[in-house]
């Protein structure tokens, strides 16, 4: 069974400074991975997702990751954080193999400084 | 339209009632999918429909009861809730459980047993 892991709960950062995210995960294959931000009391909105291709992935609010199958990681990217950016972040991993269900991370909560 | 939505957005109910969530969306997509997600934590699996049909149940308590009445619905019939039940409740969607698309998440419907 695949698994994802954030090894970091909290992040704080300043406004304007430059921000990665973990995520790890174990999986037999190749994966589906993906990116999720969460705002307080709402739904997961979609980051980015990686299939297949260019390991360095493009998305939306102005932020990247990059796939690392050496070493199973799948982290998050943004050059200049925005107070607007401190939400809930999950990563997540679809296994194709079985019916593509998604598998969360623990979270990892930004907090911007400004 | 894009979305996925959820109604009611809160839930007040007495562990005598009954009530039901419901979820929408007019994407096409034939997955649909309950999550539910306690505070600080990533959202957890309850349910899968694919092709409105009850694919995956996660050992969920017979308190909840899905419903899938036709490609675009999904319902979440509640009824004998303990106050452990209390979350927020994750609808989605995908274009289906082996097409890679990601899910599209709606925000949720906050529910309080009392």
């Amino acid at each position: 069974a695949q698994s994802v892991t954030q090894p970091d709960i909290h992040i704080t950062v300043s406004e304007g400074a430059s921000l990665e995210l973990r995520c790890n995960y174990s999986y037999g294959a190749t994966p589906y991975l993906f990116w999720y931000v969460q705002s307080p009391g709402q739904g997961l909105q979609l980051l980015l997702k990686y299939f297949s291709g260019d390991t360095l992935v493009q998305g939306i609010k102005g932020f990247e990751a990059e796939f690392k199958r050496s070493q199973s990681s799948f982290n998050l990217r943004k050059p200049s954080v925005h107070w607007s950016d401190a939400a809930e972040y999950f990563c997540a991993v679809g296994a194709p193999n079985a019916g593509n269900m998604l598998t969360f991370g623990g979270g990892t909560r930004l907090m911007v400084k400004p | 339209d894009t979305e996925v939505t959820q109604t009611p957005k809160h839930l007040v109910m007495g562990m005598t009632n009954k009530k039901s969530l419901k979820c929408e969306q007019h994407m096409g997509h034939r997955a649909m999918y309950w999550y539910k997600q306690k505070a600080k934590k990533p959202p957890e699996l309850m349910f899968v429909y694919s092709y409105e049909k009850l694919s995956i149940n996660e050992s969920v308590p017979s308190r909840f009861s899905p419903e899938c009445p036709n490609s675009s619905l999904l319902n979440l019939h509640l009824h004998a809730l303990q106050p452990e039940d209390s979350a927020l409740y994750l609808c989605a969607s995908s274009q289906g459980r082996t097409e890679n698309y990601g899910y599209t998440f709606g925000s949720g419907t906050r529910l309080t047993v009392v």
